[in-house]
């Protein structure tokens, strides 16, 4: 069965960091781009990033470029988001997503159960 | 404000045919594949629709997608109570990012 489990979610404050880890299973890791969606409270869908395969390629929604990092290791098939600068419009639950195979963006199948991030003082 | 547009609300009686539509630019749907969320209460999103009109396995075939020019709908045949849930579109964009629809809530009366 694949699963995807974030963890690293919680209340941290403005201009602070945090990272969050996505744990995969139940699927070839190194064959597959991943990303990143958030879901502010009540709010709709935004994409955050992606990454392919072997981390050569990342893309960002203008809003976090410069801010977060996202990131993968193959090894441990394990995906990651850094969060820098945090503002409270971060503020949302974060999914970890599975993408295409190809580049067939906008895809993601299966997604995690997502992790609240609150950014507030 | 989202990329791409949808109605916010929708809703549908027991049996009764809903579309759900999705208007977009040349930038991303005009030019790109589409593909349907279903978000049901308190829970992660699921693929319903890629590749425009395409449905992954287990999505029951009461859910189709089409696309023409510019614009995509979702239709649900056969409404059932289950089918009350969130539902957003998505497509690339040439401005290198992933845009979705700000989302249909649909209700089953």
């Amino acid at each position: 069965e694949v699963q995807l489990v974030e963890s690293g979610g919680g209340l941290v404050q403005p201009g602070r960091s945090l990272r969050l880890s996505c744990a995969a299973s139940g699927f070839t890791f190194t064959s597959y781009w991943m990303s990143w969606v958030r879901q502010a409270p009540g709010k709709g869908l935004e994409w955050v990033a992606n990454i392919k395969q072997d981390g050569s390629e990342k893309y960002y929604v203008d809003s976090v470029k410069g801010r977060f990092t996202i990131s993968r290791d193959n090894a441990k098939n394990s995906l990651y988001l850094q969060m820098n600068s945090l503002r409270a419009e971060d503020t949302a639950v974060y999914y970890c997503a599975r993408a295409s195979v190809l580049r067939f963006f906008g895809w993601f199948d299966p997604w995690g159960q997502g992790t609240l991030v609150t950014v507030s003082s | 404000q989202s990329v791409l547009t949808q109605p916010p609300s929708a809703s549908g009686t027991p049996g009764q045919r809903v579309t759900i539509s999705c208007s977009g630019s040349s930038s991303n749907i005009g030019s790109k594949y589409v593909y349907w969320y279903q978000q049901l209460p308190g829970t992660a999103p699921k693929l319903l629709i890629y590749k425009n009109n395409q449905r992954p396995s287990g999505v029951p075939d009461r859910f189709s997608g089409s696309k023409s020019g510019t614009s995509a709908s979702l239709a649900i045949s056969g409404l059932r109570s289950e089918d009350e849930a969130d539902y957003y579109c998505a497509a690339w964009d040439d401005s290198l990012s992933v845009v979705f629809g700000g989302g249909t809530k649909l209700t089953v009366l």
